[in-house]
């Protein structure tokens, strides 16, 4: 029952390098999201996707591009870390598409990227 | 736009101590409330929702009413654990046809001590 699993839980890169998050849902949810945890700041959403072959920007979506690489996956790339970028990052499901409105979204444990 | 406040932390009781952590929304339309839980090093897990005004959410001895009226959705509990210690967000989402966007509040870390 692994639900929703991201890779790698812990990175740490220098300011320039690129970067891919992974995440991968095995409930057959719809949408897919991505969110930054920040202290102070709760967790704010970078981008998602609705569906299969849409993505749509959040709330902090500079700095960051994301690719819907089939139904289960949904990656997140950081294309030239900044130190701005250190934060811990969680990919979440829900089934989504408004035909079942209203119900949660599952997250994974997260990933702890630093950028020095 | 919508946004969601909840009383900062850290909360600190005793065990066996009452909780409450309240919350207090902003929305465009008829929002469904949500309290996430964090327990250290893991993601958020959904604890209690509710969909419609007066709708009572419950699990785990938790427990949080939809408030139209005081546009809030307090989480309470009569007699917390230490396994309760957590960060707790309150969060609100309005259904648009695929995007159920979570709006997050910043979070109360709760620690019970024995």
């Amino acid at each position: 029952n692994a639900g929703v699993t991201q890779t790698p839980k812990f990175q740490v890169l220098k300011t320039g390098q690129s970067m891919t998050l992974q995440c991968a849902q095995d409930m057959n949810h719809n949408s897919m999201y991505w969110y930054r945890q920040d202290p102070g700041m709760g967790l704010r959403l970078i981008y998602y996707s609705a569906s299969e072959g849409t993505t749509d920007k959040g709330e902090v979506p500079n700095g960051y591009n994301v690719s819907r690489l089939n139904k289960r996956e949904f990656s997140l790339r950081l294309e030239s870390a900044a130190p701005s970028q250190t934060s811990v990052y969680f990919c979440a499901s829900s089934f989504g598409q408004g035909l079942r409105s209203n119900q949660p979204q599952h997250f994974g444990d997260g990933t702890r990227l630093s950028i020095l | 736009g919508d946004s969601v406040t909840q009383m900062e932390g850290p909360v600190t009781l005793s065990e066996e101590a009452f909780l409450t952590i309240n919350c207090t929304y902003t929305a465009t339309g008829y929002p469904s409330l949500f309290w996430y839980v964090q327990y250290p090093g893991e993601g958020l897990q959904l604890l209690l929702k509710a969909t419609k005004a007066d709708d009572k959410g419950s699990n785990k001895g938790f427990e949080a009413t939809y408030r139209k009226e005081t546009t809030s959705f307090h989480l309470e509990k009569g007699s917390v654990q230490v396994s309760d210690s957590a960060v707790y967000f309150c969060a609100l989402t309005i259904s648009n046809f695929g995007n159920e966007k979570l709006t997050f509040g910043t979070g109360t870390r709760l620690t019970i001590i024995p």
